[in-house]
């Protein structure tokens, strides 16, 4: 079983340039979520679907931060404008109706 | 909010020594309490979880148990190996939203041949 896979594995980028971040779940995997993992700290959830629909974005920053699953599969997390705050490393994971969560290998961002 | 406090920052030691790894949580009711592990250049991986007062989770030679009486979760092995080198999260997911899965500050484990 393939596990979930996420691209690009690295980003540079000056201050105010857009990135986006792709994830693939797991086959079958109805639930899936973006956390930002800064260095040296926990994972923090942004936020996370069931399917297509958005269950819990209220830690997202919306106001740059945006994300999307819109056939219940693959999912994409973007920044417009980052900043150098936003320098962190962004997994995604998905599960099967429990929360025994399956991590990909992450993002590194870096904003210079 | 729920809460993960983990103690130690960092934790130096030589193979064949005994682990302890503190994690202490703050939430209503019985959380389901995780301890995932995180292989540099790698995502979390979970170790296992235990949703119950006195239930024991274990998997490669871990064990932790749960303990409402303290709110603790506390990681243990009696003889590390050098390949267990790794950060560790304590994390606990709440029961009236248990997707939602918060993360300790994480122990980084430091296992000398």
């Amino acid at each position: 079983e393939a596990g979930v896979t996420q691209s690009p594995r690295y980003a540079v980028l000056q201050e105010g340039q857009a990135v986006s971040f792709w994830c693939d779940p797991i086959s079958g995997h109805d639930t899936l979520y973006w956390y930002q993992q800064p260095r040296d700290q926990g994972p923090q959830l942004l936020v996370y679907f069931r399917d297509e629909a958005v269950i819990d974005n209220s830690q997202l920053p919306s106001d740059r931060f945006s994300a999307v699953r819109p056939k219940g599969t693959n999912s994409t997390l973007k920044i417009q404008s980052a900043k150098q705050g936003d320098t962190a490393t962004y997994l995604c994971a998905s599960s099967f109706w429990t929360n025994e969560q399956y991590f990909g290998p992450g993002t590194r961002l870096t904003v210079l | 909010g729920d809460s993960v406090t983990q103690t130690e920052g960092q934790v130096a030691l030589s193979e064949e020594d005994f682990l302890t790894i503190h994690c202490n949580y703050s939430a209503s009711g019985y959380p389901t309490l995780f301890w995932y592990v995180q292989y540099p250049g790698e995502g979390p991986q979970l170790l296992f979880r235990a949703s119950r007062d006195k239930e024991k989770g274990s998997s490669r030679g871990f064990e932790a148990t749960y303990d409402k009486g303290t709110t603790s979760f506390h990681l243990r092995k009696a003889s590390v190996q050098e390949s267990d080198s790794a950060v560790y999260y304590c994390a606990l997911s709440d029961r009236t939203n248990a997707y939602k899965v918060i993360f300790g500050k994480g122990t980084h484990l430091h296992v000398l041949p």
